[in-house]
Formats: C-alpha cells, structure tokens, sequence
C-alpha cells in the first residue's frame, strides 16, 4: 500500500496562476480532506469529502475548489493563487466518521 | 465554533524525564480524541487515539481522557531526542455537519535535550 500520495512536493506560483494539487489514496477510504497548515498553526480544514460525489466545505475554503469523481482521489484546485495561499497543504484519508484520519507527504506552495 | 487548546509550549525537558501535553476542547460530545506527532517539514503521523475515559497505554506513551473535564493529556515517558517534535491534538466532530471531521490544536513543540 502506497497510503496517501500528493504530487508535487513543491510548487512555486505566481499571484492569478491557477493549479491543481493531486491527491490519491489506495486504502479504499470513504473520507478525504484537504488541510492547509501556517507556520506556528494547526491544520485548517479546507474541503472534504465523504465518498464519491459528495464534497463540502470547511473552515477556508475560499479560494479552492474540489471534486471527487472517484473513490481514490481527491485533487485541490486553486483558482487565481494569491500570496495568502502560501502554505503546505496536507491531504488525508480516513476509513470511517471518528477515527484516524492518514496524511500524504504534504504540497508545499509558495505564491509570489 | 469546535475549539481545541493545547499548551503553547515550547516544552523542554531532558532525556528520560517524563514530558506531560495537555489539551482541552469544547465540544462536550465529541467521542474520538488523537495525538499526533509531527516532525519538522514532515506530515502529522498518529501516535495514539483514546476513545474511553481513564487512561490508555502503548509503550512509553500514555494517553489520559477526562470527558467531564474536557481534557485530554498525553504522557511520554523516558523522553528521548527522537520524541522531540510537534505533538498535535486532535477531537471528532460529533454531529451534523462536523461529523467526520477532526479539530486540531495548534500543537506543543517539545524539546528532549541529551
């Protein structure tokens, strides 16, 4: 089992470029989440999703937008980036409501 | 508004002495609680889950819940330098459209110095 992988592992834009984070799991898992994290802070939830289909939003989703055509992945798009979307963005996965929620390696975006 | 507070650290302590996190959270029905560690420029990895109140073990760390007090703590004992890192607490959302999603804490950065 590969668990949680994200592509890139690093990616620098610049401010109104648009792109995708690629985010896929191989554990069948119902749940996925996008997390943003600031240095010094916790993780803020972005999006997520239940299954196939079905997404919503979280703490600070503006700015992205997701989809969840598929059980395994779950891509992050960021429309217009902007300097404030400067961040690693963690994807995660989970198998059922209240419990462990598994991380990829993280995308870590910087806007100029 | 889910709320989860942690110590604000840093925490500092020396090699083999017991390093004490403590958390507390809002939510009075939340029923899932994680510890996670984070290594510097790494992704969070889970450490331990408690669900019950009293206390839970697994090797040097224990994990303690107290539901009335809305507080749970994790103990590492004989803390070694491969223990220092970011430790992250975590709550469920318990209901309607918090279910299934975790509220983290800002996290302890703890220290073991040789």
């Amino acid at each position: 089992n590969a668990g949680v992988t994200q592509t890139p592992k690093f990616r620098i834009l610049k401010i109104g470029q648009s792109m995708t984070l690629q985010c896929a799991q191989d554990m069948n898992h119902n749940y996925m989440y996008w997390y943003r994290q600031d240095p010094g802070m916790g993780l803020k939830l972005i999006y997520y999703s239940v299954g196939a289909g079905i997404t919503d939003k979280g703490e600070v989703p503006n700015g992205y937008n997701v989809s969840r055509s598929t059980t395994e992945d779950f891509p992050l798009r960021l429309e217009l980036a902007a300097p404030s979307q400067t961040s690693v963005y963690f994807c995660a996965s989970g198998n059922r409501v209240g419990e462990t929620q598994y991380f990829g390696p993280g995308t870590r975006l910087l806007v100029l | 508004q889910k709320e989860v507070e942690q110590n604000s650290g840093p925490l500092s302590v020396p090699e083999g002495a017991i390093a004490s996190l403590n958390c507390t959270y809002s939510d009075r029905g939340s029923q899932s609680f994680f510890w996670y560690r984070q290594y510097s420029g790494k992704s969070p990895e889970l450490i331990m889950f408690i669900y019950s109140n009293g206390d839970k073990e697994d090797g040097r760390f224990t994990a303690q819940l107290n539901k009335a007090s809305q507080y749970v703590s994790l103990l590492i004992r004989d803390s070694q330098p491969s223990d220092s890192a970011t430790y992250l607490c975590a709550v469920n959302g318990n209901r309607g459209s918090t279910l299934g999603r975790l509220y983290f804490g800002r996290g302890t950065q703890l220290t073991v110095w040789p």
